[in-house]
């Protein structure tokens, strides 16, 4: 399930599953959006990227789900593995410089 | 080569020293930023270098003092930092594929930074 409170949201899920991670975007010029991982010690890791003209866009195991009615941005991981465990972060560009959601922590479940 | 090296990992410093936190990216990038992260916390943008040039400087105080001396390089100067300064700092670079709009943005591993 998900925790939203004083400390950084997180989502758990049990290994083999589907996780769905959730990111509300402020912006209505921003245009191309970025999901990031990070793990502890570590700088972000680009996962996934998409662009205004897409409500959709597929990777290897991980999708993005663009809804620009509601500014709304989702990154599904497929069968979720221990090494998916890590903090996600969304990034909206409308300019030249990106702005950062809250995050969501993934925690994998054995 | 998609990487974004940042040096030193880890750095401790007094709040009299001055130090200098090194990023380099052989990307062809021509934007460059610098991120400060505090913990649990999303990066945060300090300032921007578009074609060399300071671009965008998001208030931050003259403590920190970014350079950057060309197009693979950036540096962030510090001098008496205080300790609510500790953070990581993170580098990135991005292309710019229509002059002011920005693509992908690479981050390096980020910089440790514990002021005492």
């Amino acid at each position: 399930g998900e925790s939203v409170g004083l400390h950084l949201p997180t989502l758990s899920v049990q290994e083999g599953d589907n996780s769905i991670i959730n990111c509300a975007y402020s912006n209505s010029a921003s245009d191309y959006f970025i999901w990031y991982k990070q793990e502890s010690g570590k700088g972000p890791q680009f996962i996934i990227d998409i662009r205004s003209n897409m409500d959709k866009r597929q990777g290897q195991r991980v999708t993005v789900l663009l809804n620009k009615t509601v500014k709304h941005l989702s990154l599904q991981i497929a069968a979720t593995q221990p090494g998916d465990s890590a903090v996600y972060f969304c990034a909206e560009n409308g300019g030249q410089n990106f702005v950062f959601g809250p995050g969501t922590r993934l925690s994998v479940l054995p | 080569d998609t990487e974004v090296t940042q040096t030193p990992k880890h750095l401790v410093m007094g709040m009299t020293n001055k130090k200098s936190l090194k990023c380099e990216q052989h990307m062809g990038h021509r934007a460059m930023y610098w991120y400060k992260q505090k913990a649990k916390k999303p990066p945060e943008l300090m300032f921007v270098y578009s074609y060399e040039k300071l671009s965008i400087n998001e208030s931050v105080p003259s403590r920190f003092s970014p350079e950057c001396p060309n197009s693979s390089l950036l540096n962030l100067h510090l001098h008496a930092l205080q300790p609510e300064d500790s953070a990581l700092y993170l580098c990135a670079s991005s292309p710019l594929d229509v002059p002011q709009r920005s693509g992908e943005l690479f981050f390096g591993e980020g910089s440790r930074l514990t002021v005492l």
